[in-house]
C-alpha cells in the first residue's frame, strides 16, 4: 500500500514569500502524485498531477511541483505568496493498479503572513 | 461546471442513531468514494464503488455501509453512531479509465454526535 508523509503540519510565510511544502512517498513504483488544495468550509481542489513525462507540473494559481523519483518526493512550490494561499494542502497518490484510490498525507496549514 | 453536492453541510445526530450522509455526482463518473478527514490524520477512505451496486471497503469501513442503487448516488450509513464518528465526511467522485484521473469533491458534510 502506498503512504504518503507531508513535512510539518504548519507552514508561516510572509506575503511574497516563497512556499515550499514537502511530500515524500513510499513505493518502489512510482506512482501518480497529486496536490489538493482546501479552503476553508470547501471540499479539496486539484492543484496539480504527476502522471508521467516532464518532471516539473505546473498547476494552477502559480503553484508546480517537481517529482523526483531518487529522493521519492513531490515537493509543492510557489515563487510568492499570495494572501490568497492561506489554506491547507494535501499531497496524495495513487498507484497504477485499477482501483482509482486516493492516499493522502496529513496536511499542512499554510497561513500568509502581510 | 462539475458539481459533488452533498445533502447537508452540518448534521448534529445522538449516539445510537441511524446516520444517513447523502452525494449526488452530475458528471456520470463510475467511481465514487467517502472519506472521512480528522486533523492531523488527512484524509481516510471508508468506502468507494466502482459501479452502481457495487462496493469496496477502503481504510477504516468498521461502523459504517453505503449503499448506490444509482450511478449518480451515493450514500454513506453510519448503523449506529457514536462520538468517535464525530467527523468531516466528504465525497468524490472520478472517472474510470487510468489511476490519475482527477476526482472532484464535494463540500463537506461535518458531523457531531452528541
Amino acid at each position: 500500500a502506498q503512504s504518503v508523509t507531508q513535512l510539518g503540519s504548519h507552514v508561516s510565510v510572509s506575503e511574497g514569500a516563497l512556499v515550499l511544502l514537502r511530500c515524500n512517498y513510499s513505493s518502489s513504483v512510482p506512482p501518480y502524485l497529486f496536490w489538493y488544495v482546501q479552503y476553508p468550509n470547501q471540499g479539496l481542489q486539484l492543484l496539480l498531477k504527476y502522471t508521467t513525462g516532464a518532471t516539473l507540473v505546473k498547476g494552477i494559481n502559480g503553484f508546480e511541483a517537481e517529482f523526483k523519483k531518487s529522493e521519492t518526493s513531490f515537493h509543492l512550490t510557489k515563487p510568492s505568496a499570495h494572501m490568497s494561499d492561506a489554506a491547507e494542502y494535501f499531497c496524495a497518490v495513487s498507484d497504477h493498479g485499477d482501483d482509482y484510490k486516493l492516499s493522502f498525507g496529513a496536511g499542512t496549514t499554510v497561513t500568509v503572513r502581510a | 461546471d462539475v458539481k459533488v453536492t452533498q445533502s447537508s453541510r452540518y448534521l448534529v445526530k445522538r449516539t445510537g442513531e441511524k446516520v444517513f450522509l447523502e452525494c449526488v455526482q452530475d458528471m456520470d463518473h463510475e467511481n465514487m468514494f467517502w472519506y472521512r478527514q480528522d486533523p492531523g490524520l488527512g484524509l481516510r477512505l471508508i468506502y468507494f464503488s466502482y459501479d452502481v451496486k457495487m462496493k469496496e471497503k477502503g481504510d477504516i469501513p468498521e461502523g459504517y455501509s453505503v449503499s448506490r442503487e444509482k450511478k449518480e448516488r451515493f450514500s454513506l450509513i453510519l448503523e449506529s453512531a457514536s462520538t468517535n464518528q464525530t467527523s468531516m465526511y466528504l465525497c468524490a467522485s472520478s472517472s474510470a479509465g487510468t489511476a490519475n484521473t482527477e476526482a472532484f469533491f464535494g463540500q463537506g458534510t461535518r458531523l457531531t454526535v452528541v
